[in-house]
């Protein structure tokens, strides 16, 4: 159970594209979904936090104009990169979670996105 | 304010040896820890969490970690390593008492298992 699906795996694009990317949690109501961006010396930066309905939360530092965030139902979260360049080149992960019981669940993880920008 | 450390950036162990991943944490109240393990290109998989009861947890692929309240630690443990545990492990904390409800991530350590 509590599988996440996230697409797609790996997007390379011309700079100035804009790309979209979706994640679905498959079996469960994810109340909350997480955005992160994970840099080659592999540590996580966490992007936006979103919940069902409701406007994303965006970390310091993090341009909400330039990553589209939308909460749309309790199973599916987009997250889109506009007008992206070279820069924005990096592995995205989202993950969800059940915000039941005080809050005492793990988030679960999709496969993540491959963005390289050309 | 939340935050964790892991205080080693990579591990190395070799196969059938036990193995050790550190973790520290410091929240307000009572924290909730959390570990999970990353494998290439890959999303993070929950391997065990923290929340109350016992302080030793039991989770998946044979994984354990202890939790001590008196060091504000969480190590991650395993009796015999395996060449497949070889991966990138987080350690995550949030605050149980009310506080935030997104957790904090450690940076990460990097695991290797010998053969």
């Amino acid at each position: 159970g509590a599988v996440v699906s996230q697409h797609p795996s790996r997007v390379i694009c011309k700079s100035g594209t804009s790309v979209k990317i979706e994640c679905r949690s498959l079996d469960f109501q994810a109340t909350t979904m997480f955005w992160y961006r994970q840099f080659p010396k592999k540590s996580l930066m966490l992007m936006a936090t979103s919940n069902e309905g409701s406007k994303a939360t965006y970390e310091q530092g993090v341009e909400k104009d330039k990553f589209l965030i939308n909460h749309a139902s309790l199973t599916l979260s987009t997250l889109t990169v506009t007008s992206a360049h070279p820069e924005d080149s990096s592995f995205y992960i989202c993950s969800a979670s059940y915000r039941g019981y005080g809050g005492n669940q793990p988030q679960h993880f999709g496969d993540g996105t491959r963005l390289s920008i050309l | 304010a939340q935050s964790v450390a892991q205080p080693e950036d990579q591990v190395n162990v070799a196969e059938g040896n036990p193995l050790t991943v550190k973790c520290t944490y410091s929240v307000s109240g009572n924290p909730y820890l959390f570990w999970y393990v990353q494998y290439p290109n890959r999303g993070l998989q929950f391997l065990l969490k923290y929340i109350t009861g016992d302080n030793l947890v039991k989770g998946s692929y044979g994984f354990e970690a202890e939790f001590n309240k008196s060091q504000t630690s969480f190590h991650l443990k395993k009796p015999s390593a395996l060449v497949s545990d070889s991966a990138l492990y987080f350690c995550a904390v949030r605050d149980g008492s009310g506080g935030s409800y997104i957790p904090t991530f450690g940076r990460g350590t990097s695991l290797i298992v010998h053969p």
